[in-house]
């Protein structure tokens, strides 16, 4: 299995712009979980899905902030528009089964700058 | 809500010399305990985990944790560390007032092996 895969791996773009980062699952994993790594905040969850369902979008900063799971096997995470303090990596997971009694894994991660 | 704690930020280390990073959790109930690492360029990958049982937890390249419930701790230690392993390591939990579903995790520990 190639793992969960995320696209674009660096994008670099203008304070105002539409940002869409993506990202596809393992296959068969019926969790997916976004989220942002910061060095002043760590790594925080912004928003996860069970069976393209969003489960709890409580960590989702602003409403700048959308994501979406059309199907089991993409999802994107859409910032629009950007601002310069939306820097960071941004990681997709994912798991077969509930989060704690399952192994997530992640993407690479998107590593985000807004100018 | 629960929280997890990471107390030691940044840990230098020479090679040979054995590791001790602490986590603390805030949850009082069943939780589930996991320790990731994210090598320099690379994303977070499992480390070990606790789900029950056996408290002191075996995982991979030579790293075991502990649980212990009084303490509300699950610390990671390596009796001799190695330069590769200059990482950084996330503590996170996993609460059953959460239905199990999502992981919270710790700010993380950068820990720098020099050779």
């Amino acid at each position: 299995d190639a793992g969960v895969i995320q696209s674009p791996r660096h994008e670099v773009t203008e304070m105002g712009q539409e940002v869409t980062l993506r990202c596809k699952p393992i296959s068969g994993h019926d969790y997916l979980f976004w989220y942002r790594q910061t060095m002043m905040r760590g790594l925080e969850l912004l928003i996860y899905f069970n069976n393209n369902v969003p489960i709890d979008d409580s960590g989702m900063p602003e409403d700048r902030f959308s994501a979406k799971m059309p199907n089991a096997s993409f999802s994107t995470l859409k910032i629009q528009p950007s601002e310069p303090r939306d820097s960071a990596v941004y990681f997709c997971a994912s798991s077969l089964g509930l989060a704690g009694a399952e192994t997530q894994y992640f993407g690479p991660g998107t590593r985000l700058l807004v100018l | 809500a629960q929280s997890v704690s990471q107390h030691n930020h940044h840990v230098i280390l020479s090679e040979a010399a054995s590791l001790e990073l602490g986590c603390n959790y805030s949850y009082g109930g069943t939780v589930n305990l996991f320790w990731y690492v994210q090598y320099p360029g690379q994303h977070l990958q499992l480390l070990l985990k606790y789900f029950s049982g056996d408290p002191l937890v075996k995982g991979i390249k030579g790293f075991e944790a502990e649980f212990i419930k009084s303490k509300f701790s699950f610390n990671l230690r390596k009796p001799s560390v190695q330069w590769s392993d200059t990482a950084e390591y996330f503590c996170a939990v996993n609460a059953g007032n959460t239905g199990f579903q999502k992981l919270v995790f710790g700010t993380g520990t950068r820990l720098l092996v020099s050779p």
